[in-house]
């Protein structure tokens, strides 16, 4: 069974909303989550990674004020869209590693702006 | 940063045919290895992994990939190929942080 969950799989919202997407991770603890975008046909690009406790580091270019991530507890990040654009439309995946180094990753969540 | 290399951005194959998908990573040191495969609108799930011990991984739906250290290779092979198993694959390199990084992936189409 899947070991992280991810919601919702799909949004549509309108342009200048905001948008929070869940990751959990269901039978195990995990101090760091990563956050990823990925645009059609292409691979998928790290943005953030979530520390729980403390802040997220966020790779360069992208917007930390945009991309709001919160890592409140040991099995809950979340990632929150602010006053979303049609160019933010697109796949985010969220992963988080487990001892062994094997990483888990959500089932993604199909983002359209409208 | 590590770099990983996926050579073939499309692969085209014949049902019952066998497959190779290939990986090349840049790093010198200590790694650790995957493929990830991934259906339309969905997360990726892991195919197989490399750790250490045996170079010849096998993982699930028939797959299996061989680590070769001296030309930092990672392929991905299945003898028989499904229509099932048409997806888009990722190849990963995971250094000793927790940090993942990803081919540009090989997109499968198998061929009735």
């Amino acid at each position: 069974g899947a070991v992280v969950s991810q919601h919702p799989s799909w949004v549509i919202c309108k342009s200048g909303t905001s948008v929070k997407i869940e990751c959990r991770s269901l039978d195990f603890q995990a101090t760091t989550m990563f956050w990823y975008r990925q645009f059609p046909k292409q691979s998928l690009m790290l943005m953030a990674t979530s520390n729980e406790g403390s802040k997220a580091t966020y790779e360069q270019g992208v917007e930390k004020d945009k991309f709001l991530i919160n890592h409140a507890s040991l099995t809950l990040s979340t990632l929150t869209v602010t006053s979303a654009h049609p160019e933010d439309s697109s796949f985010y995946i969220c992963s988080a590693p487990r001892q062994g180094a094997e990483a888990f990753f959500g089932q993604g969540t199909r983002l359209t702006v409208v | 940063a590590q770099s990983v290399t996926q050579l073939d951005s499309q692969v085209p194959v014949f049902e019952e045919a066998p497959v190779e998908l290939r990986c090349n990573y840049s790093s010198s040191v200590s790694v650790y290895l995957f493929w990830y495969v991934q259906y339309p609108n969905q997360g990726l799930q892991l195919l197989l992994k490399y750790l250490s011990g045996s170079t010849l991984v096998k993982g699930i739906n028939g797959f299996e990939a061989e680590f070769n250290k001296s030309q930092t290779s990672f392929h991905l092979r299945k003898p028989s190929v499904h229509i099932s198993d048409t997806a888009e694959y990722f190849c990963a390199v995971k250094d000793t942080g927790n940090q993942f990084y990803f081919g540009t992936g090989t997109s499968l189409t198998v061929i009735p």
